[in-house]
């Protein structure tokens, strides 16, 4: 079935390093692929999406490309800010039937002065 | 624009007690809604969602049920709350089959 495997965290980084959070899908076809952002004591906001492959989601200097080759959808940041800690998750919703969304367990961010 | 709601926002209730949270939208029409909860430390899991009112597909055998009495309206209830009912409980909304858009979650804690 279609399924959703996150780096685990925590993460732990110093403002302004460079950060990667892996997530690798499972699905038939061509899904849509998402990354959320839960800051603490919030829901969850959308954070950046890609529909078909090769393309790249980007928000907030965020970016991730989708890559049907490997399955992957890595979000990356070139310089993290302590306001960036927060749990994020990547998910899948799949090309045909339900509009149901997929989510990896998360990955907590901490980002330190 | 639109905005869901969603309440209480926290919640302590004992085991055996019932459960009614409510999560309402504004500003769209006939949207598909969810229902989903976040065990601690553990990811995201669906458990209902509806494409309209008084249509409601379960994806996870539970305690658990919701209804949807009018176009932006999703309930989420239980007669008798177990202790593995706790968790964070996420409505969302889309248009379709589109992005789907997240209310600020109900904490419930049952003891």
């Amino acid at each position: 079935g279609d399924s959703v495997t996150q780096m685990e965290g925590p993460v732990t980084l110093s403002e302004e390093a460079f950060l990667t959070i892996n997530c690798t899908y499972t699905a038939t076809g061509y899904p849509s692929l998402f990354w959320y952002v839960q800051y603490p004591g919030e829901g969850l906001q959308l954070l950046l999406k890609a529909t078909k492959a090769d393309d790249k989601g980007s928000n907030k200097g965020f970016e991730a490309t989708y890559r049907k080759e490997t399955t992957s959808f890595h979000l990356e940041k070139g310089s993290v800010q302590v306001s960036d800690s927060a749990v994020y998750f990547c998910a899948l919703r799949a090309q045909t039937g339900a509009n149901n969304l997929f989510f990896g367990t998360g990955t907590r961010l901490t980002v330190i002065p | 624009s639109q905005t869901i709601h969603q309440w209480p926002a926290t919640l302590v209730q004992p085991v055996g007690s019932p459960l009614s949270l409510e999560c309402t939208v504004e500003g769209t029409s006939n949207p598909n809604l969810y229902w989903y909860r976040q065990a601690a430390g553990r990811g995201l899991q669906l458990l209902f969602y509806s494409v309209g009112i008084g249509q409601i597909s379960s994806e996870v055998p539970q305690n658990l049920s919701a209804s949807r009495p009018q176009d932006r309206q999703f309930i989420l209830s239980s007669k008798k709350l177990l202790l593995s009912d706790s968790g964070f409980y996420l409505c969302a909304w889309s248009v379709l089959k589109e992005t789907q858009y997240f209310g600020p979650g109900t904490r419930l804690l049952v003891l």
